[in-house]
């Protein structure tokens, strides 16, 4: 199983761009790469998908290169409401896929 | 509309006693996760589950049981032998994406169990 590394915690204020990193030296040649937001007492949300390059959607962009050990996702001018925790996901649909602590990001005014 | 639900939000569980988490889905997924989350931390898998009575062991089976009698449904089973099963518990479902495929589909999840010894 690919194994995940990000900052347990980042910091910003609202209308900054914010991009967390995600180390995952192992992954392997099937495997995705998936964001998931998650707020207090509910469950993760999907966010973003991407096996290579740039993919880019209504709220979000995840950067991977070219040798796919890292990938970093970028929330463009974020808002007290993107207040979180962001987890990187390395896997295939239908196995084990670990979550990690992930990020805490906390926006302020 | 469809999604995973989880009942019930909350449930109480006396020392000694077995209690079952319902999780429900009608996305037509193949595959069904139980996890746990404890106040801080991030999500540890309990059990999944590809294909109907057909289930694998997470990181942290010990004192869960689950069956998958349906495709539908993956009910989770915390038995007296779980010495700390105060947490929250999500389920989640997501499409199986079989060997050679490069696609790939993202987790759906419940909205949770609380789940608290009295």
């Amino acid at each position: 199983l690919a194994k995940t590394t990000q900052p347990i915690s980042m910091d910003s204020y609202e209308g900054q761009e914010v991009n967390i990193t995600c180390s995952h030296n192992n992954i392997a040649t099937n495997d995705y790469i998936t964001w998931y937001q998650q707020f207090p007492s509910q469950g993760p949300r999907f966010i973003i998908q991407g096996y290579k390059t740039k993919v880019t959607n209504e709220v979000a962009s995840l950067f991977i290169p070219a040798d796919r050990k890292s990938s970093t996702l970028s929330l463009p001018r974020v808002s007290l409401s993107d207040t979180a925790v962001y987890y990187c996901l390395v896997g295939v649909a239908g196995t084990a896929l670990i979550f990690g602590k992930g990020t805490t990001l906390s926006v302020s005014s | 509309d469809g999604g995973i639900t989880q009942s019930p939000k909350y449930l109480f569980r006396k020392e000694g006693q077995n209690v079952t988490l319902s999780c429900e889905q009608n996305l037509n997924h193949d595959a069904m996760y139980w996890y746990r989350q404890d106040p801080g931390q991030g999500l540890r898998l309990i059990y999944y589950s590809q294909i109907v009575n057909d289930f694998q062991k997470g990181d942290i089976a010990e004192g869960y049981s689950v069956s998958r009698e349906k495709k539908e449904s993956f009910p989770l089973t915390v038995t007296s032998a779980q010495k700390n099963p105060t947490a929250f518990y999500l389920c989640a479902s997501s499409r199986e994406v079989g060997r050679g495929y490069y696609s790939n589909q993202p987790q759906h999840f419940g909205d949770g169990t609380r789940l608290s010894i009295l």
